[in-house]
């Protein structure tokens, strides 16, 4: 079971935007809707912040949509704050097999 | 809101079998809408999916672990439980229980606060 392919870091500055990719393959973000991202702040738990590749949780502001292309999902972060920088990981649904697979995470930091 | 709670060692010695609790309050585990999960995360690294198990007691694995892993569920106490067995250092984690809606979401909505088990003699 591989992991997904996440770029290791980002940046971007206060109140710009920053879009982070996820690349997988036919088996699971090319054959599904079932893409899910996640942000972790440090010493915390993982917050959902995506689902079914572009839907957001209540409570999840706008600033955070997200979009698929073949086999490579995108996050984006607009009007970026100080409290957005952790790390962001992406996930899918890989089949009966290997259910769920997670990309490596990408650390975002915010100048 | 539902919550969930992991419990268990944060010591474990190689070879030995790493046993952890997922505690599930404020809501019934017995529900056809959700799997129940754990994710680890290394020290310093990205999560890593264990395996997830239904109510009825189907599980899932990650076929890297699957030797090694053993899910099981008691909806009585509304608990589910992690077996990891013939540990090595590599398995030290911050360990994750953590609720997967299933049928068109598939997402780890909520998620417990992590427990740190270190493999070491």
């Amino acid at each position: 079971q591989s992991a997904l392919t996440q770029p290791p870091s980002a940046s971007g500055s206060l109140g710009q935007s920053v879009t982070i990719s996820c690349t997988g393959t036919s088996n699971d973000i090319g054959d599904n809707n079932f893409v899910s991202w996640y942000h972790q702040q440090p010493g915390k738990a993982p917050k959902l912040i995506i689902y079914e590749t572009f839907k957001r949780p209540s409570g999840v502001p706008d600033r955070f949509s997200a979009s698929t292309s073949g086999i490579t999902a995108s996050l984006t972060v607009s009007g970026l704050l100080t409290e957005d920088e952790g790390n962001f990981y992406c996930s899918s649904y890989a089949g009966a097999d290997n259910f769920v697979i997670f990309g490596g995470g990408t650390k975002l930091s915010v100048l | 809101q539902l919550q969930l709670q992991e419990s268990g060692p944060g010591l474990v010695k190689p070879s030995e079998t790493l046993s952890l609790t997922c505690n599930v309050s404020y809501g019934s585990i017995r529900s056809s809408d959700y799997f129940w999960g754990w994710i680890r995360q290394p020290p310093g690294k990205g999560l890593e999916w264990i395996g997830q198990i239904f109510y009825s007691a189907t599980a899932f694995y990650n076929p890297s672990l699957k030797s090694r892993v053993a899910l099981s569920i008691d909806t009585s106490t509304n608990q589910f439980s992690l077996k990891l067995k013939s540990v090595t250092a590599a398995d030290t984690a911050v360990y994750y229980c953590a609720r997967y809606i299933r049928a068109g979401t598939d997402a780890f909505d909520l998620w417990g606060q992590g427990t740190l088990v270190i493999v070491s003699s």
